[in-house]
């Protein structure tokens, strides 16, 4: 069976402190992979998705990035943070399609607080 | 950008009660999704209906889906307080970008 690892679990930055949080994925292959962000009580903000290794596609201009150094892991990073940098953060996969999108299965999130 | 839409935003029922959330969406689509998330944890993947599809039942959830409209249901028949939780809509629009585009969101509390 498949399996989405996110760590850390909580994160507790000051304000221009560098970011690097992980994604792994187990039990599958060439996954599309996404990074979302959750503000406090809010919808789900698409950051960043990939279609396989070295290919990212950026959502929304920001004070981040992300990598896909392997098939199955997925890495967003800022090199310094803003307060607005604050929230939940997920990750998740869901298999390739290429007419439609599938269903999508998401990690536990990070709780990223910047102080 | 936001497509789906939920409504009510929050709704409040006593276990036992069926309880309905509505989607609206814009532009056409090939699939719709409802997802469901715990407080404070990922989203958990409920149940897909393609844009063919007007109607579909799993355990104790009902969604359908009017293309005519642009708008979906979710059903949850017989609420229990495990049920509480926020629930979302995301929408697959045609074109092929391989992302979904999901609502902001809706909070159900069932009350024991």
């Amino acid at each position: 069976s498949q399996t989405i690892h996110q760590w850390p679990a909580t994160l507790v930055q000051p304000v221009g402190s560098p970011l690097s949080l992980e994604c792994t994925v187990e039990g599958t292959s060439n996954p599309n992979l996404y990074w979302y962000r959750q503000a406090a009580g809010r919808g789900l903000q698409l950051l960043f998705y990939s279609v396989g290794i070295g290919q990212i596609s950026s959502e929304v201009p920001q004070n981040l990035s992300a990598s896909r150094p392997q098939d199955r892991q997925f890495i967003l990073s800022s090199k310094k943070l803003l307060l607005s940098d604050s929230g939940f953060y997920l990750c998740a996969w869901s298999v390739r399609g290429i007419l439609y999108s599938y269903e999508q299965y998401f990690g536990p999130g990070t709780r990223l607080t910047v102080t | 950008s936001q497509q789906g839409e939920e409504d009510p935003q929050a709704l409040s029922i006593q276990e036992g009660e069926n309880a309905t959330m509505n989607c609206s969406y814009k532009t056409s689509i090939n699939n719709l999704q409802w997802y469901r998330q715990n407080s404070g944890r990922g989203l958990v993947h409920l149940i897909l209906i393609r844009s063919n599809e007007r109607e579909k039942h799993s355990g104790r959830l009902r969604v359908t889906l009017d293309t005519s409209k642009k708008s979906s249901s979710l059903l949850i028949t017989a609420s229990r307080a495990a049920d509480t939780a926020s629930y979302f809509c995301a929408t697959d629009p045609q074109g092929g970008s391989e992302k979904l585009v999901f609502g902001k969101g809706m909070k159900l509390t069932v009350n024991p």
